[in-house]
């Protein structure tokens, strides 16, 4: 069973438009991940925020992590179309090296 | 430098056939893990390899589902007598060290069972 919920399930801005979306867990972390899938691809990492860490940036993205909502947003700013894919956020729990992955929302950019 | 590669990318099986997946990891990586993702689902772990050791297999769903890594880099997951719930994308991913590192994923194997 996965244990991160993300929301929403399907999102569809234009081009040049911000995305956001947000992730939520049940358990304690040592850190989250965002992950990019194109459809038919494997997943492509994005980014990494540890759990003592509040916020990241990498380029277009913005991660924030609040580990007292237990809850994780991904925004992508100034969208292309090439970042049409599906996006999935995963935990690492501490002692533990699996991830555990969201459902994911599948955003697309509308040209 | 070369990423994670699987073979076959695709597989069609029969019901009750035995089929095996190969992961070739990223060269130097220690650990080594199998997840399982269904259509429209986000990857559900199946199994972790640090070097030959297989130390966690509590996400295989079966023991129809069995995996190796007999010398420490290259894995096979293999799945004897498939059933059509076997079919989704098989993910291999390898990962630097022990703890923190990102998992860098292969493109997959996408399995049919027919």
């Amino acid at each position: 069973s996965q244990q991160g919920e993300e929301d929403p399930q399907a999102l569809s801005i234009q081009e040049g438009e911000n995305a956001t979306m947000n992730c939520s867990y049940k358990t304690s972390i040592n850190n989250l991940q965002w992950y990019r899938q194109n459809s038919g691809r494997g997943l492509v990492h994005l980014i990494l925020i540890r759990s003592n860490e509040r916020e990241k940036h990498s380029g277009r993205l913005r991660v924030t992590l609040d580990t007292s909502k237990k809850s994780s947003s991904l925004l992508i700013t100034a969208s292309r179309a090439a970042d049409t894919a599906s996006y999935f956020c995963a935990t690492r729990r501490q002692g533990a090296q699996k991830l555990v992955f969201g459902q994911g929302t599948r955003l697309t950019i509308n040209p | 430098g070369a990423g994670v590669s699987q073979s076959p990318r695709y597989k069609v099986a029969k019901r009750g056939q035995d089929v095996a997946l190969r992961c070739d990891p990223i060269s130097g990586h220690v650990s080594l893990f199998w997840y399982q993702q269904a259509l429209g689902q986000g990857p559900e772990f199946l199994t972790y390899f640090q070097n030959e050791a297989q130390l966690d297999k509590s996400g295989l769903p079966s023991d129809r589902f069995f995996a190796e890594r007999p010398e420490g880099s290259v894995s096979t997951l293999k799945i004897q007598r498939t059933q059509q719930e076997d079919s989704a994308v098989y993910l291999c991913a390898s990962s630097l060290g022990r703890a923190g590192y990102e998992q860098y994923f292969g493109p997959g194997t996408r399995l049919t069972v027919t």
